[in-house]
């Protein structure tokens, strides 16, 4: 299988913990974006890098949320202090570079905060 | 004007119906749109890109509109397996990368027997 995969499907956690969820996009693609989804709501951005360099990050996302690309091919969004409203499904997606490429999803991590 | 927006429905139709959902986006300078498919619980999936004056595929048909900064997603002959979500793709006007882009909250369509 050669699509984006993303790990943990599903994650339960208590409020305070942290937590880490790891996305392996697309081996040819550069870019790799990340997305929140709430029930009947559209995803919202929070990140994407392209290659290893982070290019944006939505400025509506808490200082509690990182996200890495190392070397450029998996990355990890990491929600430390973890409050009831992260709950959602966290959505990452793979594109090539170029504004006019799509981007192609993984199944998402659903993550649910107690 | 929101970066993205879309009716969100829902829209029901019956089997056979044509159908169509309209999109607004404020980013003047966008050149590459985008409608995706999303069933419930599941991750979206690209429907159409949408360049130039818009796309054609079998039963769907994608146009846009830049004067009055729109793209429209027509659905011809609906069936029960299009009931959906349509979700609605366009570059972010923040004056950021150029890479982020923004969806719309979607439009659910049911098609009824």
């Amino acid at each position: 299988d050669t699509g984006v995969s993303q790990n943990p499907r599903h994650k339960i956690t208590k409020r305070g913990q942290n937590v880490t969820f790891r996305c392996d996009p697309i081996s040819e693609h550069n870019r790799l974006y990340w997305y929140r989804q709430t029930l009947g709501q559209g995803p919202e951005f929070l990140t994407y890098f392209q290659n290893e360099a982070q290019l944006e990050k939505s400025r509506l996302l808490s200082d509690r949320f990182s996200a890495e690309r190392p070397k450029g091919s998996f990355s990890t969004l990491e929600i430390q202090r973890t409050e009831q409203g992260d709950s959602a499904m966290y959505l990452c997606a793979s594109s090539r570079q170029g504004d006019g490429s799509p981007l192609h999803f993984g199944n998402g991590t659903r993550l649910t905060v107690t | 004007r929101k970066e993205v927006e879309q009716d969100p429905g829902p829209f029901n139709v019956p089997e056979g119906a044509t159908v169509a959902f309209n999109c607004t986006y404020s980013n003047s300078a966008s050149q590459s749109f985008f409608w995706y498919r999303q069933d419930c619980r599941k991750e979206p999936k690209l429907l159409m890109s949408v360049y130039s004056s818009g796309n054609e595929d079998g039963r769907f048909t994608a146009q846009l509109n830049r004067a009055s900064q729109y793209i429209s997603l027509l659905i011809r002959d609906s069936k029960l397996s299009d009931s959906a979500t349509y979700l609605c793709v366009v570059p972010s006007s923040d004056g950021g990368s150029q890479g982020n882009l923004i969806f719309g909250k979607g439009t659910k369509l049911s098609v009824k027997p």
